[in-house]
């Protein structure tokens, strides 16, 4: 089946650690994105990627980073910069950014502190 | 930054019923988009607008594009209980080239008693 697959779904981090969590997509999109949800907030944007090799920083890049060695694949990574790391991640993918390319999710990674 | 309002924050109807949404945004966007969330889930695409004025269905599921693009709606007929979930707008500024993202609303939760 085409689509995207985030793993894992669920994910605990310890104080000071480093956690990556992993964005596949076989629908040969473009742009990916990540995105972080909090409890009765919209969506807010992370990072994203318009093609291989190449991504910008959303509205709360800090404590975050990214890689999009290729075109399926774009892994998140929360450092221990990021304070407040618990909510759910959510990857997503378009053909591209511009109009007519609406997006689509996965099915998101929930992180929690130990 | 630009905003989506959507209230109220949770919706209660009875099964049966049919149920309105409207997202209203400070700045104009060219196309809007209405996601549906279930719980531990990712958001799943409902409804694409891309034309201002523009009335789109899909299925029991009606949206609106508003004539001064700063506005959409969302319209549920007979609703269902599988209907339950929280939905969200998103506004894109397509015009703004190939950096153009999703500002998305908080959503809002709608319950449907049998």
């Amino acid at each position: 089946d085409g689509g995207i697959t985030q793993s894992p779904k669920y994910l605990f981090r310890k104080e000071g650690q480093n956690v990556t969590l992993s964005c596949e997509q076989n629908l040969n999109h473009d742009a990916m994105y990540w995105y972080r949800q909090d409890p009765g907030q919209g969506l807010r944007l992370i990072y994203y990627s318009q093609i291989v090799n190449d991504f910008q920083k959303g509205d709360i890049a800090e404590g975050y980073s990214v890689s999009r060695e290729k075109k399926e694949s774009f892994p998140l990574t929360v450092t221990s910069a990021q304070k407040n790391p618990t909510a759910f991640y959510l990857c997503a993918s378009s053909i591209g950014t511009h109009g007519n390319q609406p997006q689509h999710f996965g099915d998101g990674t929930r992180l929690s502190i130990l | 930054g630009q905003q989506l309002n959507q209230s109220p924050q949770s919706m209660f109807i009875q099964e049966g019923e049919d149920v309105s949404m409207n997202c209203t945004s400070s700045s104009i966007f060219n196309t809007w988009l209405w996601y549906k969330q279930d719980p531990g889930e990712g958001p799943v695409l409902l409804i694409a607008l891309y034309k201002a004025g523009e009335l789109t269905s899909n299925g029991r599921l009606t949206a609106q594009f508003g004539i001064t693009r700063k506005d959409s709606f969302l319209n549920i007929s007979a609703s269902i209980p599988s209907d339950v979930g929280i939905y969200f707008c998103a506004g894109q500024d397509t015009y703004t080239g190939a950096n153009s993202k999703l500002t998305f609303g908080k959503g809002i939760t709608l319950s449907v008693r049998p």
